[in-house]
């Protein structure tokens, strides 16, 4: 069965501290796997996509990582903001013929002060 | 970037109404749309895809009578929620992506739905 789990559920660190978000996955043929930050009450941003080639993929303090032989992902956030506080998203696109998205349930982060 | 446009973002209505939900891809062409659901707290939920020029595909459980979806443009894409009850008060997004399906998807910034 094609899914997408991410761990933790939620997390709370301090700002200024650094994090990792882990996705696994279990969907076969892969396309993709891409990262969203999604803020309360908006719509998600991408923060990165990577194909299977990939392994490594930054955006500013955002880093995506991929190993397609264990399946795994992870985001790593560097030095943390309070602006980071938000769920992130991590959806792996099956290679068929609709493209179909699997949803990871997202992990909650929260920034304290 | 591209940019995808949701409209209303907030709607409240009365029980028994419709409501119309827009989404535009404003700068690409958007061969693929869909719409989700976000309840609070929760993750979001896919109701639909669709294609443009051809019917949507639902997912399982949600009805297709209920949310009407209608993509007759490669740049609109709309939700209507007929007879509308308070249990389908919702944050509802829709995405779009553009001609290759690997390519990005671009999120609207979502519509605020209370019934009464």
């Amino acid at each position: 069965k094609n899914q997408v789990e991410q761990s933790p559920q939620s997390l709370i660190i301090l700002e200024g501290k650094n994090c990792t978000l882990q996705c696994n996955y279990t969907v076969s043929p892969f396309s993709n796997l891409r990262w969203y930050k999604q803020d309360t009450g908006r719509g998600p941003v991408s923060l990165t996509i990577m194909t299977f080639s990939e392994n490594t993929k930054s955006n500013g303090r955002y880093t995506a990582t991929l190993d397609a032989d264990t399946k795994q992902s992870s985001l790593h956030i560097t030095a943390s903001q309070l602006s980071d506080s938000a769920s992130y998203i991590c959806v792996v696109t099956i290679m068929d013929s609709n493209y179909q998205l699997i949803w990871g349930a997202g992990t909650k982060l929260i920034i304290k002060p | 970037g591209a940019v995808v446009s949701q409209h209303p973002s907030w709607v409240i209505c009365k029980s028994g109404t419709s409501v119309k939900i827009e989404c535009r891809s404003l700068d690409f062409q958007a061969t693929t749309m869909f719409w989700y659901r976000q309840f609070p707290k929760q993750s979001l939920m896919l109701m639909a895809t669709s294609n443009e020029g051809s019917k949507a595909t639902y997912e399982q459980g949600v009805e297709k009578d209920k949310f009407l979806i209608n993509h007759a443009s490669l740049t609109l894409s709309t939700l209507t929620v007929t007879s509308a009850h308070p249990e389908d008060s919702s944050f509802y997004i829709c995405s779009a992506r553009g001609q290759m399906n690997t390519g990005e998807l671009f999120f609207g910034e979502g519509s605020r739905l209370t019934v009464l």
